[in-house]
């Protein structure tokens, strides 16, 4: 079990450039989710996938957002026209599909727009 | 809707000390509860859960109790070393139907003192 992972673990980019982030789940798990977590706050909900499925979605994802899991394994979440009220971590977590099962979280990505 | 409500911190506190902290909720039905940990430069680990009501969820000395008569999933711990400073988020899932996301508190910060 080599755990949730996330890439980049940095990214500084410049407002209005576009930005991808990785994450690779663990692998016998089927649901994986996005979090964004600003400075001094708990995580908050962006999307999550059963599957290949994207199932829900925040309405704090606005359509500068999206995201992908295209063959139900790795994800991708693209911002595009960044503005600097994306700054945060970028969180990726996955679990397993029965109800209250526990999410296990990547260590992030830092996304600094100057 | 949902919602977790944590105490503020941050909790400063000496070696040996006892702790809690704080956490309550709102949510309809019977949701799963959790408590996080984030150390220094990390990312977010489980603590521990608890499922149903009464349940108490218990992880390297920290203990908590799911009392739904209160709304009110407590975190303590008997004796806190240096080592357990870092941040705690208390969180639900609320595992009906699609909906897959953690609701979490705001957070906080323990500091144990030698």
């Amino acid at each position: 079990d080599t755990g949730v992972s996330q890439n980049p673990r940095h990214k500084i980019t410049k407002r209005g450039q576009n930005v991808t982030f990785r994450c690779d789940p663990i692998s016998e798990h089927n649901r994986l989710y996005w979090y964004r977590q600003t400075l001094g706050q708990g995580p908050e909900f962006l999307t999550y996938f059963q599957n290949e499925a994207q199932l829900e979605k925040s309405r704090l994802l606005s359509d500068r957002f999206s995201a992908e899991r295209p063959k139900g394994s790795f994800s991708t979440l693209e911002i595009q026209r960044t503005e600097q009220g994306d700054s945060a971590m970028y969180l990726c977590a996955s679990s397993l599909m029965t109800p209250g099962e526990t999410q296990y979280f990547g260590p992030g990505t830092r996304l600094l727009v100057l | 809707g949902n919602s977790v409500t944590q105490m503020e911190g941050p909790v400063t506190l000496s070696e040996e000390a006892f702790l809690t902290i704080n956490c309550t909720y709102t949510a309809t039905g019977y949701p799963s509860l959790f408590w996080y940990v984030q150390y220094p430069g990390e990312g977010l680990q489980l603590l521990l859960k608890a499922t149903k009501a009464d349940d108490k969820g218990s992880n390297k000395g920290f203990e908590a109790t799911y009392r739904k008569e209160t709304t009110s999933f407590h975190l303590e711990k008997g004796s806190v070393q240096v080592s357990d400073s870092a941040v705690y988020f208390c969180a639900l899932h609320h595992g009906s139907g699609n909906t897959g996301k953690l609701i979490f508190g705001q957070g906080t910060t323990l500091q144990v003192k030698p």
